[in-house]
């Protein structure tokens, strides 16, 4: 059975940073592309990252180029997500998400989704 | 980058009515486009890939087509576990998401 499991959401400061991490199972998880994407309370869904399959690869969405960065361990099939210089814009509950193929290098259709974290940056 | 939309905003409906959604994009994306389904609290959950591609487990009244520009979701007799809110997503150039059409009990 396919789990993502998210962990490290919190409250944080304005201008603060956390670091997200998403355990995943029950697939081969370093021959599929990850993303993370976000739901802002009461909003849509939000692309944030995509990171290759070997991780030589990453792409970000223009909110968070230059503050995020995406990363994964293939030994430990861990997905990761360093977020510096948060914003009171950065509030939402963030997925991580399973590419649906090995076929596409960053993204895809996404067939698996994690719980989620919430991070939560006061106004 | 490419924009997504998605119309209508809202669609109040009853059971067993046939429900279609459209979604458009800003330029051609081929057919690389997919529809989710999310409930309120939950996690979203696939339902078509590849435009017209039907998740395995998902329920043959979901349907999928268009190509280009222009996509259609179509509920071909919307039962009571159906009412929820549907994004389209594009993965032509990255990815971008549908701002969401939400079904609603009429």
């Amino acid at each position: 059975e396919v789990q993502l499991l998210e962990s490290g959401g919190g409250l944080v400061q304005r201008g603060g940073s956390l670091r997200l991490s998403c355990a995943a199972s029950g697939f081969s998880f370093s021959t599929h592309a990850m993303n993370w994407v976000r739901q802002a309370p009461g909003k849509g869904l939000e692309w944030v990252s995509a990171i290759s399959a070997s991780g030589d690869n990453t792409h970000y969405a223009d909110s968070v180029k230059g503050r995020f960065t995406i990363s994964r361990d293939n030994s430990k099939d861990t997905l990761f997500l360093q977020m510096n210089t948060l914003t009171a814009g950065d509030t939402a509950v963030y997925y991580c998400a399973k590419t649906r193929s090995t076929v596409m290098i960053l993204t895809d259709a996404f067939d698996y989704w994690g719980q989620g974290t919430l991070v939560t940056v006061p106004s | 980058d490419i924009q997504m939309t998605q119309s209508p905003s809202t669609l109040s409906a009853s059971v067993g009515d046939r429900v279609t959604i459209t979604c458009r994009a800003s330029q051609s994306i081929n057919s690389w486009l997919a529809w989710y389904q999310q409930k309120p609290g939950k996690v979203p959950k696939l339902l078509i890939y590849q435009a017209s591609s039907l998740e395995s487990g998902v329920p043959s009244r979901f349907s999928g087509s268009g190509s280009g520009t222009e996509f259609t979701l179509t509920i071909s007799s919307l039962q009571p576990d159906d009412f929820a809110t549907y994004f389209c997503q594009q993965y032509h150039s990255y990815l971008t998401f549908g701002p969401g059409t939400k079904v609603e009990i009429k």
